[in-house]
């Protein structure tokens, strides 16, 4: 069974910094591209980054780019996502998200982890 | 960077109802188009992929269709458990990006 758990989320000050974890299990990690998703309270979904499964291309949403930092380690089946220079618009709920084997369409998703930009 | 607008934002409609959502793309992405369904607190669930191949396991009366720009997602009966917001996803290229969501209320 494909399981995707995030941490690492919670309450910073605007300029602060985060990591998020997720630990993959039940595929081939490294064979996979790995995405994060956030969602502002509210608000709709917003595709954030992606790695691909070497971790050798990385790819960002403009809203991030300089920002954050996309990262893997294949041998502990983990995804990160160092989170840099945050502010209010930063807060959302993050999604890790593995893209089907078919498609670059999302077919299973973690539970999210909140991460609050406040002073 | 393509960008895609989805109507309506909001929808009311009574179980039984056939209900279209759109997409429309600021630029070609032939069929690379999802759709998912979220319901409050929950993740995303996918729906279907390459515009309308319906994914495993999601009913009959979901169906999607559309290629270039503009896409449609048809609910041909509305079920009580369909009541959600549903999202358009790009996938030909980097960025990813999701449709503004449509809200799917009960009348």
């Amino acid at each position: 069974e494909v399981q995707l758990l995030e941490s690492g989320g919670g309450l910073v000050q605007p300029g602060g910094s985060l990591r998020l974890s997720c630990a993959a299990s039940g595929f081939t990690f490294s064979t996979y591209a790995i995405y994060w998703v956030r969602q502002a309270p509210g608000k709709g979904l917003e595709w954030v980054s992606a790695i691909s499964g070497s971790g050798g291309s990385t790819y960002y949403a403009d809203s991030v780019k300089g920002r954050f930092t996309i990262s893997r380690d294949n041998s502990k089946n983990t995804l990160y996502l160092q989170m840099n220079g945050l502010t209010a618009e930063d807060t959302a709920v993050y999604y890790c998200a593995k893209p089907s084997s078919y498609s670059y369409a999302v077919d299973y998703w973690g539970q999210g982890t909140l991460v609050t930009v406040s002073s | 960077d393509i960008q895609l607008t989805q109507s309506p934002s909001f929808l009311s409609a009574s179980v039984g109802d056939r209900v279209t959502i759109t997409c429309r793309a600021s630029q070609g992405i032939s069929s690379y188009l999802a759709w998912y369904q979220q319901e409050p607190g929950k993740a995303p669930k996918l729906l279907s992929y390459a515009a309308s191949t319906l994914q495993s396991g999601v009913p009959s009366r979901f169906s999607g269709s559309g290629s270039g720009t503009e896409f449609t997602l048809t609910i041909s009966s509305l079920q009580p458990e369909d009541f959600a917001t549903y999202y358009c996803q790009k996938l030909n290229s980097y960025p990813l990006t999701f449709g503004g969501g449509t809200k799917v209320e009960i009348k």
